[in-house]
C-alpha cells in the first residue's frame, strides 16, 4: 500500500515569515493530493489540493507544488498569521493515506 | 458545520464491552470512512464503505467492525480484540471529484477512553 511520510512534525515560524511542510509518497500512481488544517478541538479540513497533472497551485497565501519524478509535494504557507496555527496534515492515495501530521506553532 | 455528525463527543467504556460509535451525513455522500487519531500518528483509515452493503478494510481493522444497511449511516464497533481502543476516532464522508479522487468531510470526532 501507500506509504506517506511528512516532516516536520512541528514547525515554529515567526508571524509574518513564510511555513513549508514537506510530504514524501511511495505509490506512482497517486494522483490526488489533498491538504487538511486541524485546528485544536476541532475536525480536519480540505484547505487545498492538487492533482498529478499540474505542478503548483495557489489560494491566496496558501500553494502546493507537486514533483511527481521525485515523489514528493509541499504545501506553502505566506505571510503567516496567528489563525495559521494548527495541525496540517497531507494525504495521498486518493486522498486515503494520510501523513503523521504537522504542528504549526505562529510566534508573535 | 453541519452535514456530518458523531456522537457521542466522548464515550466511556471498561475493557472488555464492545462499543458502537454512532456515525450519520446528509450530504447524498456515497463514501463514508472510519479514522482512528493518535497523537504523533496522523489518522489511520480503519474502513471505508463506496456504497451501501459494501465495506472494505483499511490499515487498521482488526479490532473493529463495521455496517453499511443505509446511505445516511456508516456505525464502527470497537470490540473487545481491539488491544487499544482509546483514541480519537473521525468519521467522513466524500464526494467524488473524478477519477479516483474523493474531497473529505470530516465529522467532530468521537473520544472514547477504555479503562
Amino acid at each position: 500500500g501507500e506509504n506517506v511520510e511528512q516532516h516536520p512534525s512541528t514547525l515554529s515560524v515567526q508571524e509574518g515569515d513564510s511555513a513549508v511542510i514537506k510530504c514524501t509518497y511511495s505509490d506512482s500512481a497517486s494522483n490526488y493530493f489533498p491538504w487538511y488544517k486541524q485546528e485544536l478541538g476541532k475536525r480536519p479540513q480540505l484547505i487545498i489540493d492538487i492533482r498529478s497533472n499540474v505542478g503548483e497551485k495557489k489560494d491566496q497565501r496558501i500553494a502546493v507544488t507537486l514533483n511527481k519524478t521525485a515523489k514528493h509535494f509541499s504545501l506553502h504557507i505566506t505571510e503567516t498569521q496567528p489563525e495559521d496555527s494548527a495541525v496540517y496534515f497531507c494525504a495521498a492515495a486518493d486522498g486515503l493515506t494520510f501523513g503523521k501530521g504537522t504542528h504549526l506553532i505562529i510566534q508573535p | 458545520d453541519g452535514g456530518i455528525t458523531q456522537s457521542p463527543k466522548y464515550l466511556f467504556r471498561k475493557e472488555g464491552q464492545n462499543v458502537t460509535l454512532s456515525c450519520e451525513q446528509n450530504l447524498n455522500h456515497d463514501a463514508m470512512y472510519w479514522y482512528r487519531q493518535d497523537p504523533g500518528q496522523g489518522l489511520r483509515l480503519i474502513y471505508y464503505s463506496q456504497i451501501v452493503n459494501d465495506f472494505q478494510k483499511g490499515d487498521i481493522a482488526e479490532g473493529y467492525s463495521v455496517s453499511r444497511e443505509k446511505k445516511e449511516s456508516f456505525p464502527l464497533t470497537v470490540t473487545s480484540a481491539q488491544k487499544n481502543p482509546t483514541a480519537f476516532y473521525l468519521c467522513a464522508s466524500s464526494r467524488r471529484l473524478g477519477g479516483d479522487t474523493y474531497e473529505q468531510y470530516f465529522g467532530p470526532g468521537t473520544r472514547l477512553t477504555v479503562t
